[in-house]
Formats: structure tokens, C-alpha cells, sequence
């Protein structure tokens, strides 16, 4: 079966600072991995995927995630943190399963500091 | 273009009563899918659909149904509330997912159970 893990309830960051947000991955063949941000009382948001080629994959609001096989993470980056980025952010991935479902991660909350 | 719509968006039950939380997506999507929210412990998939008339358990089934009667609504029935089923509910429909379509999400509805 396929997981992700988010090691990190919560990060910290203060704004124009780069920041992580941590994702390991466990699948049996091929990982399809998915990063989702969720703003307060709002449903989830598609950011990024990898599906193959490039490890550095680049998303929607100057968000990149960099895959990296050997150590089977996926971790989300971002040169420079706004304020609006704080949110809960999800690391997801397809089953290699009949229906593909996705499956994610514990999530982490981002919290930019002004 | 709504989307993926929910309703209700809030929900007070007394433990025993039944309900039904709607889902509609107007992108002719094929797969939909219901998943609970919980703190710490990320987003859980109940069940799932590949098509009209087609359904199947996910991760925590047990206390609720479905039923796709047409491609367009998804459903979900508790049978007999309980606080155990107090959480977030979403709602998400993606393209007959091969391993690289995203899903897109409804905006919740938050449940609570009495």
C-alpha cells in the first residue's frame, strides 16, 4: 500500500525567509505525488505534482517541490514566505491500487510570521 | 463554472439521526470520492466512485452509504449519527483518475454530532 508522511505538525517561518514543509513517501512502484493547501474554512487546493522527469516540480503561487528518489521525499519549498501563505498544506499520493485513489498525508501548518 | 459544490455547509445532529450530506460537480467528472477531516490525522477516504452506478468502501466506511445514481451527484448518508462522526466532510471529483490527474475539492461540511 502507498503513504505519506508530513514529520511536522507545525512550521514557523518569518515572512521573506524561505521555507519547508517536509513529505516522505512510501509506494510499491512509481510515485505520483501531490502537495494540496487548505485555507481556513476552505476546501482543498491543488499546488504541485510529480509524476516523472524534472525533480524540481514548479506550482501555483511560487511554490516548487523537489523530488528526490534515494531518500524518498518530496519536500515543498518556497524562496521567499508571504504572510498569505500561511495555511495547512497536505502531501498526497496515488495508489497504485484499481481506482487510483489518493491518499494523504497528516498535514502541516505553515505559519508565516510578519 | 461551480465546480464541486456541498451543501449543507453546517450541521448540527442529535446522536441517532440520520442525514445526507449532497455533492454535485458540474465538470462531468468520472471518479468521485467522500473524505473525512480530523484533526491530526489529515484527510480519510470513506468511499468512493468511479462512475454512475459504480461504488466501493475506502479507509472508514463503516457507518455511512453512498449511492451514484448519475455522474453530475455523490451522496453520503449517515444512518445513525454518532459523535465519532463528528468532523470536516469533503467532497472531491477528479477525471477517471489515471495516476496523474489532481482532484478538486468542495469546500466542506463541517458536522457535529450531539
Amino acid at each position: 500500500a502507498q503513504s505519506v508522511a508530513q514529520p511536522e505538525d507545525q512550521v514557523n517561518v518569518a515572512e521573506g525567509n524561505p521555507l519547508t514543509v517536509k513529505c516522505t513517501y512510501s509506494v510499491s512502484g512509481n510515485p505520483y505525488l501531490f502537495w494540496y493547501v487548505q485555507y481556513p474554512n476552505r476546501g482543498l487546493q491543488f499546488l504541485l505534482k510529480y509524476i516523472t522527469g524534472d525533480n524540481l516540480v514548479k506550482g501555483s503561487y511560487g511554490f516548487e517541490a523537489e523530488f528526490n528518489k534515494s531518500q524518498t521525499s518530496f519536500h515543498l519549498k518556497k524562496p521567499s514566505a508571504l504572510v498569505s501563505d500561511s495555511a495547512l498544506y497536505f502531501c498526497a499520493v496515488r495508489d497504485w491500487g484499481g481506482a487510483n485513489n489518493l491518499f494523504f498525508g497528516t498535514g502541516t501548518r505553515l505559519t508565516v510570521i510578519p | 463554472n461551480a465546480g464541486v459544490t456541498q451543501t449543507p455547509k453546517f450541521q448540527v445532529l442529535k446522536t441517532g439521526q440520520s442525514m445526507t450530506l449532497q455533492c454535485a460537480q458540474d465538470m462531468n467528472h468520472e471518479y468521485m470520492s467522500w473524505y473525512r477531516q480530523d484533526p491530526g490525522m489529515g484527510l480519510r477516504l470513506i468511499h468512493y466512485s468511479v462512475g454512475a452506478g459504480i461504488t466501493d468502501q475506502g479507509e472508514v466506511p463503516n457507518g455511512y452509504n453512498v449511492s451514484r445514481s448519475t455522474t453530475e451527484d455523490f451522496p453520503l448518508r449517515l444512518l445513525s449519527a454518532a459523535p465519532s462522526q463528528t468532523s470536516v466532510y469533503f467532497c472531491a471529483s477528479s477525471y477517471t483518475p489515471g495516476l496523474n490527474t489532481e482532484a478538486f475539492f468542495g469546500q466542506g461540511t463541517r458536522l457535529t454530532v450531539v
